[in-house]
């Protein structure tokens, strides 16, 4: 199995612009989750699906972030409008299970810089 | 509240010393507790994970954990590191049931010393 395949790898953006990020979890993984990590925040969980349907989104910082699974296979999470304190390494991981106690397998990651 | 704290932001050790690494949490229930690791410009991986039982864990590339109860505690030790270990660690806690939020600490980073 390729893991979770996250895209793309780098993205620089002016503020005020539009981001989707992608993921494609590991086949047959049924939790998926959305990470945020800052020098100053550490690794937070931003949102969490099982079964495509979004259990916690919590974590999501303001109205300005979304994100989506509309199949099994594919997630989104998208900025709009984008800001330069959003700039951080967005991770997607995925596992099998319902709840977070699952083991998590990570992505390598989107590094976004919002100009 | 719930906290994972890490106190050594960076440690250096030689390679083939001995390592231990020091992780603290607060939580109100029984704790899931993790260690990953995050290699540069890499995801986190998964070293090894309690929930129960043992309180001696054994995890994948020669590490282990040992959960203190009554020290909230759920330090990392390998008996003898190598170079390819250079990398930041995360311990991580998390609720028993139920979905919530895993929180993680902020970290510690890992130098070599040939």
């Amino acid at each position: 199995d390729a893991g979770v395949i996250q895209s793309p790898r780098h993205e620089v953006t002016e503020m005020g612009q539009e981001v989707t990020l992608r993921c494609k979890p590991i086949s047959g993984h049924n939790s998926l989750f959305w990470y945020r990590q800052t020098m100053m925040r550490g690794l937070e969980l931003l949102i969490y699906f099982n079964n495509n349907v979004p259990i916690d989104d919590s974590g999501m910082p303001e109205d300005r972030f979304s994100a989506k699974m509309p199949n099994a296979s594919f997630s989104t999470l998208k900025i709009q409008p984008s800001e330069p304190r959003d700039s951080a390494v967005y991770f997607c991981a995925s596992g099998q299970g319902r709840d977070l106690n699952t083991e998590a397998f990570f992505g390598q990651g989107t590094r976004l810089t919002v100009v | 509240a719930q906290s994972v704290t890490q106190p050594d932001i960076h440690i250096t050790v030689s390679e083939g010393a001995s390592l231990e690494l020091r992780c603290n949490y607060s939580y109100g229930a029984t704790p899931y507790l993790f260690w990953y690791v995050q290699s540069p410009g890499q995801g986190l991986q998964l070293l090894l994970k309690y929930f129960s039982g043992d309180t001696l864990v054994q995890g994948i590339k020669g590490f282990e954990a040992e959960f203190k109860r009554s020290q909230s505690s759920f330090n990392l030790r390998k008996p003898s590191v190598h170079w390819s270990d250079a990398a930041e660690y995360f311990c991580a806690v998390g609720p028993y049931s139920s979905a919530s939020k895993i929180i993680f600490g902020s970290g510690t980073r890992l130098s070599i010393r040939p």
